[in-house]
């Protein structure tokens, strides 16, 4: 089946320091790779995705490029704001199915 | 206003009781989803509808029920509330034209609590 494993948090920084959030996957077929915020108090929100091998999705500063050879996804930004506190979570939709599989989410806080 | 609103935003209840959680969107998404979130677990899918009068289970349907009559309402019941159904809620949609993008738009979830 499709799984989505991330880093444990909470993950506490400073700002303008740089972010690394790690998401590894397994799935059948060729998946599409996602990343969701969650800001306190609100629903999910998509901040980025990749839909094939090599892409690089990109969005508010942040990056992630979509490696099939390490089935990672992992997410960066080289410069975090306490605006980007939040939750973050990788996700897959697989080739078969209209599913998305998250993983359990990082919880990100940054100090000014 | 447009969007996926979700009704109530807090709710409390006791065990045994019947609870419904609504979700509206005013797309016409095709696609709609239920997900609890729980520390620990992120986001596990309860129930999914490709289309009004289509409904499916995901990864935890025990205990909840699902009716898509009309395609912008997915409600989610409860029937018999047990304190392990203490969560929040999440009810998403998703556009169903040149098929699945994986992009879904979420409401603002629906905190639960049984006593």
């Amino acid at each position: 089946g499709n799984s989505v494993t991330q880093m444990e948090g909470p993950v506490t920084l400073s700002e303008e320091a740089f972010l690394t959030i790690n998401c590894t996957y397994t799935a059948t077929g060729y998946p599409s790779l996602f990343w969701y915020v969650q800001y306190p108090g609100e629903g999910l929100q998509l901040l980025l995705k990749a839909t094939k091998a090599d892409d690089k999705g990109s969005n508010k500063g942040f990056e992630a490029t979509y490696r099939k050879e390490t089935t990672s996804f992992h997410l960066e930004k080289g410069s975090v704001q306490v605006s980007d506190s939040a939750v973050y979570f990788c996700a897959l939709i697989s080739s078969s199915d209209y599913k998305l599989s998250f993983g359990a989410g990082t919880t990100v806080t940054v100090r000014a | 206003d447009a969007g996926i609103t979700q009704s109530p935003r807090y709710k409390i209840t006791e065990t045994g009781r019947q609870v419904t959680l609504m979700c509206h969107q005013t797309w016409s998404h095709s696609y709609m989803f239920w997900y609890r979130q729980d520390l620990g677990h992120g986001l596990r899918l309860i129930y999914y509808s490709a289309a009004a009068d289509i409904t499916d289970k995901g990864e935890v349907p025990d205990g909840y029920v699902v009716s898509r009559s009309k395609t912008e309402n997915f409600p989610l019941t409860l029937e018999s509330a047990t304190r392990s159904q203490t969560s929040v809620y999440f009810c998403a949609s998703s556009l169903s034209s040149g098929g699945y993008s994986g992009e879904l738009f979420f409401g603002e979830g629906s905190r639960l609590t049984v006593l």
